[in-house]
């Protein structure tokens, strides 16, 4: 049980436009939901915390509006990275929480932007 | 400040070798400490959890200790596969603000040759 699975897993856009990456907890509820951005070799950083029916809370330096996070319903969350840029290529990963406590945060397979 | 140190930062071993990553926090108040295995292109997966109280965790060829004294802990990898290669995050998780935060270590890139 607890699979996290994200679509798409990897991603090439150009420029200018969005991309949006799908977050789904596959076998349970999550009250919670995670997104972080991995550049190469460095570890993994906290973008955004989202509650289903709520909005997202942001980790300082992240752009609320860049990045959208919607979390609709208990089994998906989406991010959407608006008006893309190089600068936005990176790893991007999120994970599921059952009760939002974070004590057991399950990951998904992270999907690779690139953007040209 | 809320910091998790990992070495060293990468490592080469024989296949069949045994290897011992380290994890230093200043992660206070402390909850709980994980390792993870994250495969080049893929998500992290839980390897061990310990809280304040315990010292030692395996999963098959995998032990972590943990000295909640001096902060630090250690992953114990035995008679090493070449599917370990990967990178070992040690991530901490604090108390602040009402809910649990993760912090995390950046991480030791191994690599098991034949």
């Amino acid at each position: 049980g607890a699979v996290v699975s994200q679509h798409p897993s990897w991603v090439i856009c150009k420029s200018g436009t969005s991309v949006k990456i799908e977050c789904r907890s596959l076998d349970f509820q999550a009250t919670t939901m995670f997104w972080y951005r991995q550049f190469p070799k460095q570890s993994l950083m906290l973008m955004a915390t989202s509650n289903e029916g709520s909005k997202a809370t942001y980790e300082q330096g992240v752009e609320k509006d860049k990045f959208l996070i919607n979390h609709a319903s208990l089994t998906l969350s989406t991010l959407t990275v608006t008006s893309a840029h190089p600068e936005d290529s990176s790893f991007y990963i999120c994970s599921a929480s059952r009760d939002g406590s974070f004590y057991e945060q399950y990951f998904g397979p992270g999907t690779r932007l690139t953007v040209t | 400040k809320n910091q998790v140190e990992q070495s060293p930062q990468s490592l080469i071993i024989l296949e069949g070798k045994n290897c011992t990553l380290q994890c230093n926090y200043t992660v206070s108040p402390f909850s709980n400490l994980r390792w993870y295995k994250q495969d080049t292109g893929r998500g992290p997966v839980s390897l061990t959890i310990m809280t304040f109280s315990e010292n030692t965790k395996s999963n098959g060829r995998y032990t972590a200790t943990l000295d909640a004294d001096t902060k630090q802990s250690s992953l114990h990898i035995t008679a090493s596969q070449l599917s370990d290669s990967a990178s070992y995050i040690c991530v901490v998780t604090m108390f602040s603000g009402g809910y649990n935060k993760l912090i995390f270590g950046a991480g030791t890139r191994l690599a098991v040759h034949p």
